[in-house]
């Protein structure tokens, strides 16, 4: 079955410290990959999805940015973080078809 | 352009009567709909989805959802709610003709059931 990991589970980072946020797929081949953020109000902002390795896609130019340096490891990265990036980062895959996204457990960000 | 709307941010029901949850969408062409659910501090747990065939589909923990397409609505329902299900709700949907399966969530209904 597959599996989706997120770490850390929770950080309290400055503000203009970097950021790298980590998530791995189990158990699937080729999958796309989404980084959501969900901030206080609860919706759900799509930040960056990608089809394949080094395939990365922005939905909202800002202060982050995503790689895909393996095929199931998907990388959430800021050179300095602001207030405002505060929030709760999810992570999900999903198969190319019909399917749904499977989302992992997230990680809670806070920038102080 | 693709969109959800989740008209209720907050349901109130009492544990064993029946609930709704309802969400209305806009999408060009065939939808695929979906229900997540959240709890605290946690990710979306997938409930059901709608891709085609019948219009009621069954999905997790007793919940089932009603597509109509000419309300373009995807309603979730549970004949006799339980105080586990108070929970956060998110409704989405996404072009059938994508293979990418990008996702437009709705802001989420927040349903608590009281005892």
């Amino acid at each position: 079955s597959q599996t989706i990991h997120q770490w850390p589970a929770t950080l309290v980072q400055p503000v203009g410290s970097p950021l790298s946020l980590e998530c791995t797929v189990e158990g699937t081949s080729n999958p796309n990959l989404y980084w959501y953020r969900q901030a206080a109000g609860r919706g759900l902002q799509l930040l960056f999805y990608s089809v394949g390795i080094g395939q990365i896609s922005s939905e909202v130019p800002q202060n982050l940015s995503a790689s895909r340096p393996q095929d199931r490891q998907f990388i959430l990265s800021s050179k300095k973080l602001l207030l405002s990036d505060s929030g709760f980062y999810l992570c999900a895959w999903s198969v190319p078809g019909p399917g749904p996204q499977y989302f992992g457990p997230g990680t809670r960000l806070l920038v102080l | 352009a693709q969109s959800v709307a989740q008209p209720e941010d907050q349901v109130n029901v009492a544990e064993g009567n029946p609930l709704t949850v309802k969400c209305t969408y806009s999408v060009s062409g065939n939808p695929y709909l979906f229900w997540y659910v959240q709890y605290p501090n946690r990710g979306l747990q997938f409930l059901l989805k709608y891709i085609t065939g019948d219009n009621l589909v069954k999905g997790s923990y007793g919940f089932e959802a009603e597509f109509n397409k000419s309300q373009t609505s995807f309603h979730l329902k549970k004949p006799s709610a339980l105080v586990s299900d108070s929970a956060l709700y998110f409704c989405a949907v996404r072009h059938g003709g994508s293979t990418l399966g990008r996702l437009y969530f709705g802001r989420g209904t927040q349903l608590t059931v009281w005892p």
